[in-house]
Protein backbone atom coordinates (compact mmCIF):
# COMPACT_ATOMS: atom_id res chain seq x y z
CA UNK A 1 0.00 0.00 0.00
CA UNK A 2 1.53 3.15 -1.30
CA UNK A 3 1.86 6.20 1.15
CA UNK A 4 3.20 9.56 1.57
CA UNK A 5 4.32 11.65 4.03
CA UNK A 6 4.96 15.34 4.05
CA UNK A 7 7.97 16.95 5.92
CA UNK A 8 9.68 20.21 6.57
CA UNK A 9 9.44 23.32 8.64
CA UNK A 10 5.93 24.74 9.75
CA UNK A 11 7.02 28.40 10.04
CA UNK A 12 8.70 30.77 7.22
CA UNK A 13 9.57 34.41 7.27
CA UNK A 14 8.00 36.28 4.43
CA UNK A 15 9.91 36.70 1.27
CA UNK A 16 11.88 33.24 2.45
CA UNK A 17 11.55 30.28 0.48
CA UNK A 18 8.85 27.54 1.48
CA UNK A 19 10.74 23.88 1.16
CA UNK A 20 9.08 21.07 1.95
CA UNK A 21 9.36 16.87 1.08
CA UNK A 22 7.17 14.06 -0.04
CA UNK A 23 8.53 10.89 1.14
CA UNK A 24 7.09 7.75 -0.92
CA UNK A 25 6.80 4.44 0.91
CA UNK A 26 5.14 1.17 -0.39
CA UNK A 27 6.00 1.63 -3.92
CA UNK A 28 8.87 3.41 -6.16
CA UNK A 29 8.58 6.73 -7.70
CA UNK A 30 11.16 5.64 -10.68
CA UNK A 31 8.79 2.77 -11.69
CA UNK A 32 6.64 5.22 -13.67
CA UNK A 33 3.20 5.67 -14.48
CA UNK A 34 1.83 8.11 -11.91
CA UNK A 35 2.72 12.03 -11.44
CA UNK A 36 3.62 13.27 -7.87
CA UNK A 37 1.66 16.31 -7.20
CA UNK A 38 1.86 19.34 -4.12
CA UNK A 39 -1.82 20.38 -3.24
CA UNK A 40 -2.50 23.10 -0.18
CA UNK A 41 -5.51 24.18 1.53
CA UNK A 42 -5.73 27.74 3.43
CA UNK A 43 -7.29 28.19 6.37
CA UNK A 44 -11.09 27.14 5.75
CA UNK A 45 -10.82 27.46 2.14
CA UNK A 46 -10.89 25.00 -0.67
CA UNK A 47 -8.28 23.03 -2.38
CA UNK A 48 -5.88 24.68 -4.65
CA UNK A 49 -3.26 22.33 -6.82
CA UNK A 50 0.22 23.51 -7.13
CA UNK A 51 1.84 21.12 -9.56
CA UNK A 52 3.00 17.94 -10.44
CA UNK A 53 6.52 16.01 -11.58
CA UNK A 54 7.03 13.04 -13.16
CA UNK A 55 9.90 10.45 -12.16
CA UNK A 56 11.67 11.34 -15.41
CA UNK A 57 11.67 15.42 -14.29
CA UNK A 58 9.11 16.61 -16.07
CA UNK A 59 6.94 19.01 -14.34
CA UNK A 60 3.70 20.96 -14.77
CA UNK A 61 2.47 23.64 -12.97
CA UNK A 62 -0.61 26.20 -11.71
CA UNK A 63 -0.08 29.43 -13.86
CA UNK A 64 -1.15 31.12 -10.68
CA UNK A 65 2.29 30.14 -8.88
CA UNK A 66 4.39 29.10 -11.20
CA UNK A 67 6.82 32.22 -11.02
CA UNK A 68 7.59 30.98 -7.56
CA UNK A 69 7.57 26.66 -7.70
CA UNK A 70 9.74 24.60 -8.37
CA UNK A 71 9.14 20.84 -7.67
CA UNK A 72 11.69 18.03 -8.02
CA UNK A 73 12.12 14.71 -7.57
CA UNK A 74 14.84 12.07 -5.92
CA UNK A 75 14.35 8.92 -6.67
CA UNK A 76 17.22 7.81 -5.20
CA UNK A 77 15.76 8.42 -2.13
CA UNK A 78 11.78 7.82 -3.36
CA UNK A 79 10.47 11.78 -2.49
CA UNK A 80 9.29 14.81 -4.19
CA UNK A 81 9.60 18.13 -3.18
CA UNK A 82 8.04 21.56 -3.21
CA UNK A 83 9.63 24.85 -3.16
CA UNK A 84 8.02 27.83 -3.04
CA UNK A 85 9.97 31.36 -3.19
CA UNK A 86 8.38 34.65 -1.93
CA UNK A 87 6.55 33.20 0.12
CA UNK A 88 4.34 35.67 2.07
CA UNK A 89 1.23 35.44 4.45
CA UNK A 90 -1.23 34.35 1.55
CA UNK A 91 1.28 31.03 1.20
CA UNK A 92 0.44 29.89 4.53
CA UNK A 93 -1.99 26.53 4.30
CA UNK A 94 -1.51 23.27 4.69
CA UNK A 95 0.01 21.69 1.46
CA UNK A 96 -0.37 17.83 0.78
CA UNK A 97 1.59 15.76 -1.69
CA UNK A 98 -0.74 13.38 -3.74
CA UNK A 99 -0.52 10.96 -6.55
CA UNK A 100 -2.23 10.46 -9.68
CA UNK A 101 -2.05 7.89 -12.28
CA UNK A 102 -0.68 9.30 -15.67
CA UNK A 103 -3.32 7.97 -18.15
CA UNK A 104 -2.72 7.14 -21.74
CA UNK A 105 -3.41 10.48 -22.67
CA UNK A 106 -0.23 12.00 -20.71
CA UNK A 107 -2.75 13.82 -18.70
CA UNK A 108 -3.10 13.34 -14.80
CA UNK A 109 -5.84 11.11 -13.54
CA UNK A 110 -7.82 12.00 -10.49
CA UNK A 111 -5.30 12.42 -6.90
CA UNK A 112 -5.97 8.88 -5.48
CA UNK A 113 -3.64 8.79 -2.75
CA UNK A 114 -3.01 11.36 -0.22
CA UNK A 115 -0.40 12.80 2.46
CA UNK A 116 -1.20 13.48 5.88
CA UNK A 117 -0.97 17.56 5.00
CA UNK A 118 1.53 19.54 7.01
CA UNK A 119 0.64 23.07 7.85
CA UNK A 120 3.22 25.74 7.22
CA UNK A 121 2.80 29.19 8.48
CA UNK A 122 3.77 32.44 7.10
CA UNK A 123 5.01 34.56 10.24
CA UNK A 124 7.91 36.28 10.79
CA UNK B 1 -8.70 28.54 -18.26
CA UNK B 2 -11.40 26.41 -17.32
CA UNK B 3 -13.61 27.07 -14.12
CA UNK B 4 -15.46 24.89 -11.68
CA UNK B 5 -18.66 26.20 -10.24
CA UNK B 6 -20.30 24.21 -7.20
CA UNK B 7 -23.42 24.17 -5.90
CA UNK B 8 -24.98 25.44 -3.23
CA UNK B 9 -22.02 25.90 -1.40
CA UNK B 10 -23.52 24.55 1.69
CA UNK B 11 -26.53 22.29 2.39
CA UNK B 12 -28.60 20.93 5.57
CA UNK B 13 -30.76 17.89 5.41
CA UNK B 14 -32.05 15.14 7.22
CA UNK B 15 -30.54 11.77 7.90
CA UNK B 16 -31.94 9.77 5.29
CA UNK B 17 -31.97 12.32 3.10
CA UNK B 18 -31.53 12.45 -0.79
CA UNK B 19 -28.60 15.07 -1.12
CA UNK B 20 -27.34 16.79 -4.83
CA UNK B 21 -24.62 18.01 -5.79
CA UNK B 22 -24.31 20.28 -8.75
CA UNK B 23 -20.62 21.18 -10.28
CA UNK B 24 -20.43 23.33 -13.80
CA UNK B 25 -17.04 23.70 -16.12
CA UNK B 26 -16.91 26.61 -17.67
CA UNK B 27 -16.13 24.34 -20.75
CA UNK B 28 -17.04 20.83 -21.67
CA UNK B 29 -14.22 18.18 -19.95
CA UNK B 30 -15.95 15.04 -21.01
CA UNK B 31 -16.01 12.85 -18.05
CA UNK B 32 -12.62 13.74 -16.48
CA UNK B 33 -14.23 14.92 -13.12
CA UNK B 34 -13.56 13.69 -9.53
CA UNK B 35 -15.27 13.95 -6.54
CA UNK B 36 -14.13 13.97 -2.98
CA UNK B 37 -15.21 13.80 0.37
CA UNK B 38 -13.12 15.76 3.13
CA UNK B 39 -14.33 15.36 6.34
CA UNK B 40 -13.58 17.89 9.53
CA UNK B 41 -9.93 18.20 10.04
CA UNK B 42 -9.19 15.37 7.44
CA UNK B 43 -7.52 14.59 4.33
CA UNK B 44 -9.72 14.08 1.26
CA UNK B 45 -10.71 11.21 0.25
CA UNK B 46 -11.50 9.98 -3.34
CA UNK B 47 -15.07 9.18 -4.05
CA UNK B 48 -15.69 9.04 -7.69
CA UNK B 49 -13.88 9.71 -10.74
CA UNK B 50 -14.37 10.08 -14.73
CA UNK B 51 -17.79 11.43 -13.17
CA UNK B 52 -19.30 8.33 -12.22
CA UNK B 53 -17.39 5.68 -11.17
CA UNK B 54 -16.88 4.71 -7.72
CA UNK B 55 -13.53 4.35 -6.16
CA UNK B 56 -13.44 0.86 -4.50
CA UNK B 57 -14.39 0.92 -0.43
CA UNK B 58 -17.15 3.77 -0.62
CA UNK B 59 -20.51 3.11 0.11
CA UNK B 60 -22.87 2.66 -2.92
CA UNK B 61 -25.51 5.14 -1.37
CA UNK B 62 -22.49 7.33 -3.67
CA UNK B 63 -22.88 8.24 -7.50
CA UNK B 64 -22.34 10.26 -9.55
CA UNK B 65 -23.16 11.42 -13.38
CA UNK B 66 -22.42 13.64 -15.92
CA UNK B 67 -20.94 14.66 -18.81
CA UNK B 68 -19.74 17.81 -20.63
CA UNK B 69 -20.24 20.51 -18.18
CA UNK B 70 -23.06 19.53 -16.15
CA UNK B 71 -22.37 16.90 -13.50
CA UNK B 72 -23.92 15.98 -10.09
CA UNK B 73 -23.04 13.79 -6.77
CA UNK B 74 -25.90 12.74 -4.94
CA UNK B 75 -26.39 11.20 -1.85
CA UNK B 76 -29.00 8.82 -2.08
CA UNK B 77 -30.00 8.15 1.69
CA UNK B 78 -27.77 11.04 4.10
CA UNK B 79 -25.61 9.35 7.04
CA UNK B 80 -24.31 11.15 10.00
CA UNK B 81 -21.35 10.14 8.58
CA UNK B 82 -21.36 11.98 5.28
CA UNK B 83 -20.65 15.12 7.06
CA UNK B 84 -18.16 16.37 5.05
CA UNK B 85 -16.90 19.27 2.55
CA UNK B 86 -17.33 17.54 -1.26
CA UNK B 87 -15.04 19.10 -4.14
CA UNK B 88 -15.32 18.30 -7.43
CA UNK B 89 -12.08 18.51 -9.98
CA UNK B 90 -11.81 18.64 -13.51
CA UNK B 91 -8.23 16.25 -15.16
CA UNK B 92 -9.34 16.95 -18.75
CA UNK B 93 -5.58 18.76 -19.34
CA UNK B 94 -2.53 18.52 -17.57
CA UNK B 95 -4.08 22.12 -15.54
CA UNK B 96 -6.03 20.55 -12.53
CA UNK B 97 -8.58 22.82 -11.18
CA UNK B 98 -11.13 22.06 -7.81
CA UNK B 99 -14.57 23.48 -7.16
CA UNK B 100 -15.28 25.68 -4.56
CA UNK B 101 -16.60 23.17 -2.34
CA UNK B 102 -19.91 22.08 -0.50
CA UNK B 103 -20.23 21.67 2.47
CA UNK B 104 -22.76 19.26 3.69
CA UNK B 105 -24.19 19.38 7.46
CA UNK B 106 -27.08 17.28 8.90
CA UNK B 107 -30.33 19.28 10.02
Amino acid sequence: QVQLQESGPGLVKPSQTLSLTCTVSGGSISSGGYYWSWIRQHPGKGLEWIGYIYYSGSTYYNPSLKSRVTISVDTSKNQFSLKLSSVTAADTAVYYCARTERLSSGYPDAFDIWGQGTMVTVSS
Amino acid sequence: DIQMTQSPSSLSASVGDRVTITCRASQGISNYLAWYQQKPGKVPKLLIYAASTLQSGVPSRFSGSGSGTDFTLTISSLQPEDVATYYCQKYNSALLTFGGGTKVEIK
